[in-house]
């Protein structure tokens, strides 16, 4: 079993829509989540953090649910640019001491829609 | 502020040929690690420095792959002798404070790496 897992997609909604992505986690002593946005051809860029009291930025709204491992990412009123492939992050507690391997689901694609 | 730059951007090898991957982190970064993405597979950890030291080294999938950070500024990658399935994109990440796990990690555009 894959430690972080995505819908691959596609995705593919009309500007103005709102759109969520769910993740799954299986090592249950991760200690730190993160959503990374990634554009076609470029690097990793990171978006939000996610926190268990949950956390908004923008439009953006991130979500951990650590009772049922499970990490989530709303999109409202999607724009044109924010077509890419989102990332669902963690760092695996217990990878190693000082350790901060990121480790990465192998992402939700998005096409926003004109 | 300059990013984390990698070089070179794309490289194309032979198989058994050797390939040296160079990643210099954002300026007072102690913290530099890199990963691969393999076509069709997620992106994987490879290995963390600490400054000079190797803090994790854990992804490294053999020995035919050797990182070092001397000096603790920027770091190399060499692939020795190149095989098929070396082939993909290899990310070089930086961070800036030690003793932080979720520090952010900010990454090079990466070097896409073709074995034939």
């Amino acid at each position: 079993r894959k430690e972080v897992e995505q819908d691959p997609g596609p995705f593919n909604v009309p500007e103005g829509a709102t759109v969520a992505f769910n993740c799954t986690y299986s090592n249950s002593a991760s200690q730190s989540f993160f959503w990374y946005r990634q554009d076609c051809r470029k690097e990793p860029k990171l978006l939000m953090s996610v926190y268990s009291s949950g956390n908004e930025d923008g439009r953006f709204t991130a979500q951990l649910n650590r009772a049922s491992q499970y990490i989530s990412l709303l999109i409202r009123d999607s724009k044109l640019s924010d077509s890419a492939t989102y990332l669902c992050v963690s760092i695996p507690r217990g990878s190693g001491a000082g350790s901060y391997q990121l480790t990465f689901g192998k992402g939700t694609k998005l096409s926003v829609i004109p | 502020e300059a990013g984390v730059t990698q070089f070179p951007s794309h490289s194309v090898i032979e198989k058994g040929q050797t390939v040296t991957l160079r990643c210099d982190p954002i300026s007072g970064h102690d913290n530099l690690y890199w990963y691969r993405r393999v076509m069709g597979k997620e992106i994987k950890f490879l290995l963390h420095f600490v400054k000079e030291s190797k803090q994790d080294e854990s992804g490294m999938p053999n020995n035919r792959f050797l990182a070092e950070r001397t000096g603790g500024t920027y770091s190399t990658l060499k692939v020795q002798p190149a095989e098929l399935e070396d082939s993909g994109v290899y990310f070089c990440a930086s961070s800036q404070i030690a003793g932080v796990p979720a520090d952010t990690q900010y990454f090079g555009p990466g070097t896409r790496l073709t074995v034939l």
